[in-house]
């Protein structure tokens, strides 16, 4: 069973840095692109970016490259998204979910990804 | 990619069949466009995927349709489960994006 859990809720002061975890389990972890969306109270999902364990690749939002980091470890099967320094705008849901399928990717952009067909519970992120 | 979701909000009875709408900024393939059923504080949970394709465990009371820019979910036979946000994504040109979403209430 495909399963991606997350780490818990965090409170944290402006100018702080963050690390969230995502931990996965159920299917081969290198070969999956995993991707984090970002829910601000009563808004919408954005798109935050994305990792590919087996090389390492990372792509961003460009509203968010500079901000976060993202990274894989394949020895626990888990994925992490780094926040530099917090702002109280990045109070928010942060959810991981798994891409089912791989598409393609140029330096700039990547096109015709498989869909988010499992997600974690989400973390609370309080800044 | 924008995709703009319509109506916002919607009350409805048991029973009761609905379609929802999500027009896309820009021509898609068909393969790349997903409907999520999202509740209060939840992780979305995949409906539809391909425009047109159920996924694992959806029941078939749920259905996708459309193609290019315009696509639709229907739900019939409404239950009061249903209550929830529903939500359209695209996958096909990063940034993967995702409309607003339709509320819908069941009375």
């Amino acid at each position: 069973e495909v399963q991606l859990v997350q780490s818990g809720a965090e409170v944290k002061k402006p100018g702080e840095s963050l690390r969230l975890s995502c931990a996965t389990s159920g299917y081969s972890f290198e070969n999956h692109w995993i991707g984090w969306l970002r829910q601000m109270p009563g808004k919408g999902l954005e798109w935050m970016g994305m990792t590919y364990p087996a090389d390492h690749d990372n792509r961003y939002n460009p509203s968010f490259a500079g901000q976060i980091g993202l990274s894989a470890d394949k020895s626990i099967a888990t994925v992490h998204l780094q926040f530099y320094s917090l702002k109280a705008s990045d109070t928010a849901m942060y959810y991981c979910a798994r891409h089912k399928g791989a598409g393609y990717c140029s330096t700039a952009n990547c096109w015709g990804f498989g869909v988010f067909d499992f997600w974690g519970q989400g973390t609370l992120v309080t800044v | 990619i924008v995709l703009t979701q319509s109506p916002g909000t919607l009350s409805l009875s048991p029973g009761e069949r609905v379609t929802l709408s999500c027009k896309v900024s820009q021509r898609i393939s068909n393969t790349y466009l997903a409907w999520y059923q999202q509740k209060p504080g939840r992780a979305p949970i995949l409906l539809i995927f391909g425009a047109t394709n159920r996924a694992t465990g959806i029941p078939d009371r749920f259905s996708g349709s459309g193609s290019g820019t315009d696509f639709t979910l229907t739900i019939n036979s409404l239950e009061p489960d249903d209550s929830a946000v529903y939500l359209c994504h695209q996958y096909w040109s990063s940034p993967w994006t995702f409309g607003l979403g339709t509320r819908i209430e069941i009375k």
